[in-house]
């Protein structure tokens, strides 16, 4: 049973405008929660993340939202660029042991339109 | 060049070959992982060392087996796979694994097929 979910698995967006990536988890345990950003032939790269203690975290042009009683996150590219076509993952852990392990969803491939 | 490095790029095998995966890292880190990343589903962790030791092993056929002879360098020993294996491999590192705040730093993978 997946613990990270992204349900959209493509989205397509305009040159300028925002690019909505969304995320759900079910398992409580979590805590902490990573976006990663994915060219083909390369390895995943770390984008942005947020602590449970938080509902907010901004970085330039992405902010990551969490609704931890949604268990839902979002991320947010303002304004979208065609270099951030990309897969984007989302990715959550928890701590200690094996909870401390990240577990990944299965990706959304952003196209954003020049 | 995210400091963790993966051999072969890409690696065509036959049902009864053997083959080894290779990782390398020169972070400082002493945690390592293995994923599995197949078509239309998530990055699957197959395995996980820290300090040298395996902690984890998430159901993984045997046909798989790690090996970390030190902290830098990971291997996948790969023999007698079966075409539904061929994915991306992706090693990843960290610091630590108590907690994953600052993420892993993934390699740029080894695409395997096997024929």
């Amino acid at each position: 049973d997946q613990q990270v979910k992204q349900n959209s698995p493509s989205l397509s967006v305009q040159e300028g405008r925002i690019s909505i990536l969304n995320c759900d988890y079910t398992n409580s345990m979590f805590d902490y929660f990573l976006w990663y950003k994915k060219y083909p032939a390369e390895g995943p790269t770390f984008l942005i993340s947020i602590s449970s203690i938080k509902d907010k975290n901004e970085d330039g042009r992405f902010t990551v939202f969490l609704n931890k009683s949604a268990k839902h996150l979002s991320l947010h590219i303002v304004p979208s660029q065609p270099g951030d076509s990309a897969v984007y993952f989302c990715a959550a852990s928890g701590y200690g042991g094996s909870q401390g392990n990240l577990i990944f969803g299965k990706g959304t491939k952003l196209s954003v339109k020049p | 060049e995210t400091g963790v490095t993966q051999t072969p790029r890409h690696l065509v095998m036959g049902m009864t070959n053997k083959k080894s995966l290779k990782c390398e890292q020169h972070l400082g880190h002493n945690a390592m992982y293995w994923y599995k990343q197949s078509a239309k589903k998530p990055l699957e962790l197959m395995f996980v060392y820290s300090l040298e030791e395996r902690v984890e092993n998430n159901s993984v056929p045997s046909r798989f087996s790690p090996e970390c002879p030190n902290s830098s360098h990971l291997f996948l020993h790969l023999h007698t796979l079966q075409p539904e294996d061929s994915a991306l491999y992706l090693c990843a590192s960290s610091h630590g694994r108590d907690r994953a705040n600052y993420g892993y730093t993934f390699g740029s993978g080894t695409r395997l097929t096997v024929v």
